[in-house]
Order: C-alpha cells, then structure tokens, then sequence
C-alpha cells in the first residue's frame, strides 16, 4: 500500500492556460475524489468516481473543469482557461467500500495563477 | 445543505495541558463523522470515523466522542508533535447516493514545550 499519489506537486501557470493534474489512487481502492482546498479552510468537494463512471459532483465545478477516470484506475484533473480564483491545493481521495469507505488523502497539488 | 462548523478556530497549549476541540454539526441524514490531521503543506491524514450518537474511538493521546449534534477531539497531555490543524467532515446516509465530505474549517492547534 503506497497510498494516493499525485502529479505534479506544484504547479504555476499563468491566466488563460490550461492546465491537468493526475491522481493515482491506492491500489483496489474503486471511489476517488477531487476536493479543492484554500487557506484556513477545509477541503471543499469536487467530484467523485467509482470504478470509471462519475456520480456525483459539485455546483463548484465550473464547465471550466473536467475529470476523467478511464479505466477506473487513475484520474485527471483539467482545467481550462485558469483563472486567479483557480489559485489553491487540489486533492485527491481514494475510498473502498469494503474497508469502510474511509477516505484517505494524497499530498496535493498546488496550483498558482498569475 | 450539510454544514460543520469547528471551535475554536486556533488553540495554544502548553505541552500536557489537556482540551478539547468541538465540531458542530448539521447533515441530512449522518452516515459517519471524520476526523483529520493535517500538517502544513501536507494532505489530511485519517484519524477516526464515528458512526452514531456515543460511539468513542482512541488513539494514543486522542479521543472522539459523537452526539448527535456535535462531536469533541479530546486531546490528553499532548505533545508538541501534536501541532496541526484538526479537521471534521460528515458524510450523509447512503441512500442519498452522496459520498462528498462536508468539512469544516478546522481548528489549528500549537502545542508549546
């Protein structure tokens, strides 16, 4: 058990670009989430996978943000035409049912616009 | 809409100076409660799940007690390694079909030698 990874750890960009995080969750997990978190405040939820279809997400995501998850074992995270708003950690949770659903997290990925 | 609110915001202790941090609850519905650490810079690390009104989990120095309207991290004698931010979250019932945490904002605790 390697826990959730995730790619790249930080990440600076400037308004207008386009720019996809990748998330590898814990091995036999099926649930994985994408939260967005900015400072002094908790992880708010993106979106949810289980296996490769999407069930549930957020009025936070804008049609600027987009979340794959192929073939129910990675996911991406994009998101178009960044915005200083977009400024913030983003990460990732994977859950097993079986095991509770507990959701454990990844290290993040810090994104800045400028 | 699901709503958890965290006291206090920041908390200094002296090193084995017992307390406790509150999570305030509103859900439709609770399927669980969650507490994290988290460090700076760090993801949220899993502490404990509470699942209805009275259950208690342990931890080394931590406690989680749920009512139904709110829940406590009891911290005793802690220890500066303690220092973090402590976040509360709820999950809704299952046949809601939502699986999102709602988390607060957690309360950063500084632990002094």
């Amino acid at each position: 058990d390697t826990g959730v990874s995730q790619d790249p750890r930080h990440k600076i960009t400037k308004r207008g670009q386009n720019v996809t995080f990748r998330c590898d969750p814990i091995s036999e997990h099926n649930r994985l989430y994408w939260y967005r978190q900015t400072l002094g405040q908790g992880p708010e939820f993106l979106t949810y996978f289980q296996n490769e279809a999407q069930l549930e997400k957020s009025r936070l995501l804008s049609d600027r943000f987009s979340a794959e998850r192929p073939k129910g074992s990675f996911s991406t995270l994009e998101i178009q035409r960044t915005e200083q708003g977009d400024s913030a950690m983003y990460l990732c949770a994977s859950s097993r049912a079986r095991d509770g659903d507990e959701q454990y997290f990844g290290p993040g990925t810090r994104l800045t616009v400028t | 809409e699901d709503q958890v609110t965290q006291s206090p915001e920041a908390l200094r202790l002296q090193e084995g100076e017992s307390s406790s941090l509150n999570c305030s609850y509103t859900v439709s519905g609770l399927r669980g409660l969650f507490w994290y650490r988290q460090d700076p810079g760090k993801g949220p690390e899993f502490l404990f799940t509470l699942y209805s009104a009275g259950e208690e989990k342990e931890k080394e120095r931590l406690k989680a007690t749920l009512t139904k309207k709110e829940s406590f991290l009891h911290i005793t004698a802690p220890k500066p390694e303690d220092s973090a931010t402590y976040l509360c979250a709820v999950q809704a019932r299952k046949d809601t079909g939502r699986r999102a945490l709602t988390f607060g904002s957690g309360t950063r605790l500084q632990v002094q030698p």
